[in-house]
């Protein structure tokens, strides 16, 4: 049972350049997230989708777009990246209803040079 | 807006010693909280969920408690070992406007000293 997979581990772009992450999960949950992790300011949440077909937006959208190309798969894309996009990227997914637990991937390291 | 504060930030205790970590919330309409583990460089690992309705879970040398009135929780560590080192964080999940997102605390970086 895998849980949620992220790809890649870690990356390193040039300010400007594009890259999208890609999140999977196999336990068949309704809702999915991408969060940011920076030294100090704690998890913040970038995007999520409710159910498939719905994306909304979180805390820190900004230069950010995501898709939810299925019931499985949540993406995330840099479009023109920034050096203060540098951070730790987790993707999560949770079963949709009340009181249900998130689950989380092993997170994906960006650096922007 | 809900905000979470994890109190300490940091920790650092000899083996064996029972500890208790510490979770605030600003408001207390809430579905239910999530304590995680995260070791570095790794992903969250979800250790106990607590319902808005329970006051308390249970699991292994682990008990979280809740007490939504107040807008805390706390987790209790018991016989601490090394392998307990780690980041630890608590997410709760509000009951108000979008109930799909959490709202994180950032966290106390436990050190068990052998």
């Amino acid at each position: 049972n895998a849980g949620v997979t992220q790809t890649p581990k870690f990356q390193v772009l040039k300010t400007g350049q594009s890259m999208t992450l890609q999140c999977a999960q196999d336990m068949n949950h309704n809702s999915m997230y991408w969060y940011r992790q920076d030294p100090g300011m704690g998890l913040r949440l970038i995007y999520y989708s409710a159910s498939e077909g719905t994306t909304d937006k979180g805390e820190v959208p900004n230069g950010y777009n995501v898709s939810r190309l299925n019931k499985r798969e949540f993406s995330l894309r840099l479009e023109s990246a920034a050096p203060s996009q540098t951070s730790v990227y987790f993707c999560a997914s949770r079963r949709q209803g009340v009181g249900t637990e998130a689950f989380f991937g092993q997170g994906t390291r960006l650096t922007v040079v | 807006k809900q905000e979470v504060t994890q109190i300490p930030a940091a920790l650092s205790v000899p083996e064996g010693e029972n500890l208790v970590l510490n979770c605030s919330f600003t408001d207390s309409a809430i579905y239910n909280l999530q304590w995680f583990r995260q070791d570095p460089g790794k992903g969250l690992t979800s250790l106990l969920l607590i319902q808005s309705s329970q006051r308390e879970q249970t699991s292994g040398r682990l008990n979280a408690s809740l007490d939504k009135s107040s807008g805390r929780s706390t987790l209790y560590i018991a016989a601490s070992q090394p392998g307990d080192s780690a980041t630890y964080l608590c997410a709760v999940k509000d009951s108000g406007g979008s109930n799909y997102k959490l709202t994180f605390g950032k966290g106390t970086l436990l050190t068990v000293n052998p």
